[in-house]
């Protein structure tokens, strides 16, 4: 079956660095997208990932490892409004999204 | 500002009644989609539209039906609600299909049946 592994909550401090891990198993691979969810917002986008290796976009970056079935998200500088959920969706061989559970960031000052 | 609109936001239902959530977007996507959103749970799919006049079953279709009568409209209608329908759905759009992965969200209906 296809699984989606990310924790679901970590804390971290304004200013400092955190990484968020995912891990995914599912039919086939189209690549792996991360999306920003805020409380009671909708869902946006952050990054993709088709090839292995790290795409730096800003205070964020995303690595991919297609082998291991892992990806992880960067965040640095963290601001509190970094404050949200992180969801981690591969794509599968059908090009159909299969979505974590999100990982809650909670940044403190 | 364009994007996607839902509607409502919220709504409070009474089992076996039947219900519409709206959905509309301006920005000429072929591809539209409806996500259930549920505590503890990743995003689900329900059903999905890749171009005006076509629409597939996602992962939980059951209890729910949609249409594509154009580029715009992607109402999703529960025939009859049953409490275990609670839940937060999302309206999205994408390009092209899955293709382009970049889905747009609207700002989601929170339906509760009791």
């Amino acid at each position: 079956g296809q699984n989606i592994d990310q924790p679901t909550e970590m804390t971290a401090t304004e200013g400092a660095i955190v990484q968020i891990n995912c891990t995914y198993q599912t039919s086939g691979f189209n690549g792996l997208f991360w999306y920003q969810q805020h409380a009671g917002e909708a869902p946006t986008f952050l990054s993709y990932n088709v090839l292995d290796g790290l795409e730096e976009k800003g205070r964020f970056s995303s690595f991919l490892s297609r082998s291991k079935g892992y990806s992880y998200l960067l965040l640095k500088e963290l601001q509190m409004k970094d404050s949200a959920s992180y969801l981690c969706a591969p794509m599968d061989s059908n090009y159909q999204l299969i979505w974590g559970a999100g990982t809650k960031l909670i940044i403190k000052p | 500002i364009a994007g996607i609109t839902q509607a409502p936001t919220s709504q409070i239902l009474a089992a076996g009644r039947r219900m519409t959530l709206r959905c509309t977007q301006d920005m000429r996507h072929n591809a539209m989609y409806w996500y259930r959103q549920d505590l503890g749970l990743g995003l689900r799919l329900i059903h999905y539209s890749n171009t005006a006049g076509t629409t597939g079953k996602g992962e939980v279709p059951d209890g729910y039906s949609v249409s594509r009568a154009n580029t715009d409209d992607f109402p999703l209608t529960l025939a009859s609600a049953v409490p275990s329908q609670t839940s937060v759905y999302f309206c999205a759009s994408s390009e092209e299909g899955h293709l382009t992965g970049e889905l747009f969200f609207g700002e989601g209906s929170r339906l509760t049946v009791l």
